[in-house]
């Protein structure tokens, strides 16, 4: 079936740093959705793509859908505590499934 | 501002238990989703429903079935409860087709099986 490889696994960053993580697939996808989950609660819709080449920003964070549609990136600039957690892409076909990676763990050492 | 609903925070049950999880939102979504989410392995989808009294296998359906007999609620059974179940469960529910795939998710249920 299709999957999604994110990377990385988990970053151990110091405040104020800039953090990049990405997903890659071998599959097409038609939407690129990126979410964060803090410890012992769901995950919460940050970033959602639509179109091949699509840069999209929300605060720090910035995304970008991918020109081939297999892959897409997150940047979070000057990060600070509070952007501790997990970090999912998912990739949305035509069905309304949508395919998750196995997120990016991020801690911030004050 | 989307609700997802999971009626339990935590739930302790013993082995060879019939569990109820119970998942109910409020946006008239005609989607939901059952998944489970263990260390390593990210979101695994059990099962899904695009309408009421519908149900779909996701990638591990084996130990679960659903029931979807309104809308707005999606309740996932554990027939027998096994310690490998012990997990966190996520429910999700989205528009239907033309939605945009962006799915809302619950709290979460952290089910452990003794």
């Amino acid at each position: 079936g299709q999957q999604l490889n994110q990377s990385p696994q988990s970053m151990f960053i110091q405040e104020g740093e800039d953090v990049s993580m990405n997903c890659t697939s071998s599959s097409i996808f038609n939407t690129w959705l990126w979410y964060k989950q803090d410890p012992g609660e769901g995950p919460v819709l940050l970033i959602a793509l639509y179109k091949a080449g699509e840069l999209t920003s929300n605060g720090r964070l910035t995304a970008q859908f991918g020109i081939t549609r297999k892959d897409s990136f997150l940047n979070i600039s000057a990060s600070i505590p509070s952007d501790v957690g997990i970090y999912f892409c998912a990739g949305g076909g035509s069905q309304g499934n949508l395919i998750f990676g196995k997120g990016t763990k991020l801690s911030v050492k004050p | 501002d989307v609700k997802v609903t999971q009626s339990s925070r935590y739930l302790v049950k013993r082995t060879g238990e019939k569990v109820f999880l119970e998942c109910v939102q409020d946006m008239d979504h005609e989607n939901m989703f059952w998944y489970r989410q263990d260390p390593g392995l990210g979101l695994r989808l059990i099962y899904f429903s695009y309408d009421v009294k519908m149900k779909e296998k996701g990638d591990i359906p084996e130990g679960y079935s659903v029931s979807r007999e309104k809308k707005e609620r999606f309740s996932l059974i554990l027939e027998s409860a096994s310690t490998n179940q012990t997990s966190m469960y996520l429910c999700a529910s989205s528009q239907g087709m033309g939605g945009k795939n962006i799915q809302y998710f619950g709290a979460g249920t952290r089910l452990s099986v003794l």
